[in-house]
């Protein structure tokens, strides 16, 4: 089993610049999840998916950020333009709606932005 | 108001000592638990979980959980911990209706030598 995958794992770049974030979740997972974590306001929700479809943004913080989910194994996060503010740990999480597997929620490990 | 309170923002115990992180929820359903374990530059672990049935649940890397309706609370415990253990552990909780969790703001494990 692959787990979440995220890339990239750590990124550097300058204020005004376009970041995309990628998540691969776990095959056959249904929800996927975008996590911001910051040492400020610890882990945040920002938005999830079920199905590929948005269920709830209302975490996003501003307009500068969006997120997509074309198809069931591929999903980006996107600030654009990127400010120093966003310097955070962005993480992809993946859950399967079965009956009986409650919400276990499984993380990836993470992709690193600085915005300098 | 929904919440999950980890009461300590860092604990430090010497290597070979018991543990106990502590955590008490407020929600109004049934409520799924969770602890996650975060090591340095690394993502979230789950480490164990309770959904229903017995009240002690036990995890992996030796972590188990008790479950105290009355007390809201689903305390972290494990009887010797190891330099490995250092890390940031979260408890979060849930319900079956949805799949969003609510998490606490981390507890930081410090081991002493």
């Amino acid at each position: 089993d692959a787990g979440v995958i995220q890339s990239p794992r750590h990124e550097v770049t300058e204020m005004g610049q376009e970041v995309t974030l990628r998540c691969k979740p776990i095959s056959g997972h249904d929800y996927l999840f975008w996590y911001r974590q910051t040492m400020m306001r610890g882990l945040e929700l920002l938005i999830y998916f079920n199905n590929n479809v948005p269920i709830d943004d209302s975490g996003m913080p501003e307009d500068r950020f969006s997120a997509k989910m074309p198809n069931a194994s591929f999903s980006t996060l996107k600030i654009q333009p990127s400010e120093p503010r966003d310097s955070a740990v962005y993480f992809c999480a993946s859950n399967a709606a079965r009956q009986g597997s409650g919400n276990t929620i499984y993380f990836g490990e993470g992709s690193w932005l600085t915005v300098v | 108001a929904q919440s999950v309170t980890q009461p300590d923002i860092h604990i430090t115990v010497s290597e070979g000592a018991s543990l106990e992180l502590r955590c008490n929820y407020s929600y109004g359903a049934t409520p799924y638990l969770f602890w996650y374990v975060q090591s340095p530059g690394q993502g979230l672990q789950l480490l164990l979980k309770y959904f229903s049935g017995d009240t002690l649940v036990q995890g992996i890397k030796g972590f188990e959980a008790e479950f105290k309706r009355s007390q809201s609370s689903f305390n972290l415990r494990k009887p010797s911990v190891h330099w490995s253990d250092a890390a940031e552990y979260f408890c979060a909780v849930g319900a079956s209706s949805n799949y969003q969790l609510i998490w606490g703001a981390g507890t930081k494990l410090i081991i002493k030598p």
